[in-house]
């Protein structure tokens, strides 16, 4: 079975300061790695994945990823915050044939002026 | 291409009751999948379908079921509601094929069992 581990509930950053959100995972077998985001009152919204390849992956809105099979790691990041990245984000993992999601816990970013 | 849609979106029923939820999902989407959020126990996934069979299905009572139809569309139902039952019901679309298991998420169904 997968599992993944969102090693901080709640990150308060200031605005156009950098913030990175860190995400675990345990897997017996080769995973696909996602980073979903959630704004209240909405569904998730999809940031960003690694499927294979390169380990450092792109997504919207500036974000990006660090794939680290060794530490098992797939850490968020973005240089520089808004007020509107203000949302809980959630780390999830899936493996081939699996046909679900595993989600973390889920970690609340407020960002202030 | 319009998004997952879900009706309805708000829903209040009484303990007892069943309630049936519905999901369209994304042209083209053969899998449709389902999960419940809660703040005490997060996003669990419920079950998958894929051109109308089901196959995967997370740890929930057998008061939990759903189907699918052949133009993809789903539903989920829930008999006999539980206060526990109080959630936001989100269901997700995919190709469903390929690699990786990328999931469109539809805006969510908020249950509330009183």
């Amino acid at each position: 079975a997968q599992s993944v581990t969102q090693l901080d509930s709640q990150v308060p950053v200031f605005e156009e300061a950098p913030v990175e959100l860190r995400c675990n995972y345990s897997s017996s077998v080769s995973v696909y790695l996602f980073w979903y985001v959630q704004y209240p009152n909405q569904g998730l919204q999809l940031l960003l994945k690694y499927l294979s390849g390169s380990t450092l992956v792109k997504g919207i809105n500036g974000f990006e990823a660090e794939f680290n099979k060794s530490q098992t790691s797939f850490h968020l990041r973005k240089p520089s915050v808004h007020i509107s990245d203000t949302a809980e984000y959630f780390c999830a993992v899936s493996v081939l044939r699996a046909y679900k999601l595993s989600f973390g816990a889920g970690t609340t970013v407020t960002v202030r002026a | 291409k319009a998004g997952v849609t879900q009706t309805p979106r708000y829903l209040i029923k009484t303990r007892g009751q069943q309630v049936t939820l519905s999901c369209s999902p994304i042209s083209g989407h053969r899998s449709v999948s389902w999960y419940q959020q809660t703040p005490g126990q997060g996003l669990q996934f419920l079950f998958e379908y894929f051109s109308e069979t089901q196959r995967n299905k997370g740890n929930f009572p057998g008061r939990f079921s759903g189907r699918q139809f052949s133009n993809s569309r789903s539903e989920m139902n829930v008999s006999t509601l539980e206060l526990g039952d109080s959630a936001l019901y989100l269901c997700a679309s995919s190709v469903g094929s390929g690699l990786g298991y990328e999931q469109y998420f539809g805006p969510g169904t908020r249950l509330t069992v009183t």
